[in-house]
């Protein structure tokens, strides 16, 4: 199975700042990798799909980069509503695993 | 508007069964593969099962595979997941959740609210 890694496990950051959380996975996933947000008491939300594609609505702060087995997600401005976990996912024929999760918060 | 609604969740003594069903409305429910994914309190997610458009193909994770068991009525638009043999490490926030194509194989755009099952003597 794979296996996913993502880091730092939480950061704290002031608004503004640039935000920047690393996914690895245990083989190559080419670009079959996923990024979810989710805040405090609700379900999670797809922000990025197949590593860098934007979901609709979703704002152009949002981006990610990376192939086969490094990934990276970016916050370019953090904003008091971006506080969040993070979670990466990758799928493999209707095989998914989930990162640990990047908790994100205010400095 | 998309809503999944899910129900059956409940404290439940180790050893024994429930059944989770997931209500699906405002999209064409045999159009796209559908997924429960779980979270356990205070603990991040962890895909448990996903089954294709037409049922045709299905998977488990490791943690449940030969306990828990995905199934969808088309006619009824709703997904189910029987859970056999539960243990204390089942408990969790069970979500419905609709994938973004037919074979499930993409990203997952839409999600319930969840229902808790509670494992515990």
């Amino acid at each position: 199975d794979i296996q996913m890694t993502q880091s730092p496990s939480s950061l704290s950051a002031s608004v503004g700042d640039r935000v920047t959380i690393t996914c690895q996975a245990s083989q190559d996933i080419a670009n079959y990798l996923n990024w979810y947000q989710q805040k405090p008491g609700k379900a999670p939300k797809v922000l990025i799909y197949d590593v860098s594609n934007l979901e609709t609505g979703v704002p152009s702060r949002f981006s990610g980069s990376g192939s086969g087995t490094d990934f990276t997600f970016t916050i370019s401005s953090l904003q008091p509503e971006d506080i969040a976990t993070y979670y990466c996912q990758q799928h493999d024929n209707l095989l998914f695993t989930f990162g640990p999760g990047t908790k994100v918060d205010l400095k | 508007e998309v809503q999944l609604v899910e129900s059956g969740g409940g404290l439940v003594q180790p050893g024994r069964s429930l059944r989770l069903s997931c209500a699906a409305s405002g999209f064409t429910f045999d159009d796209y593969a559908m997924h429960w994914v779980r979270q356990a309190p205070g603990k991040g997610l962890e895909w448990v099962s996903g089954i294709t458009w037409n049922g045709g193909s299905i998977g488990y994770a490791d943690s449940v595979k030969g306990r828990l068991t995905i199934s969808r009525d088309n006619a009824k638009n709703s997904l189910y997941l029987q859970m056999n043999s539960l243990r204390p490490e089942d408990t969790a926030l069970y979500y419905c959740v609709k994938d973004r194509e037919r074979y499930g194989n993409y990203y997952f755009d839409q999600w319930g609210q969840g229902t808790l099952v509670t494992v515990s003597s």
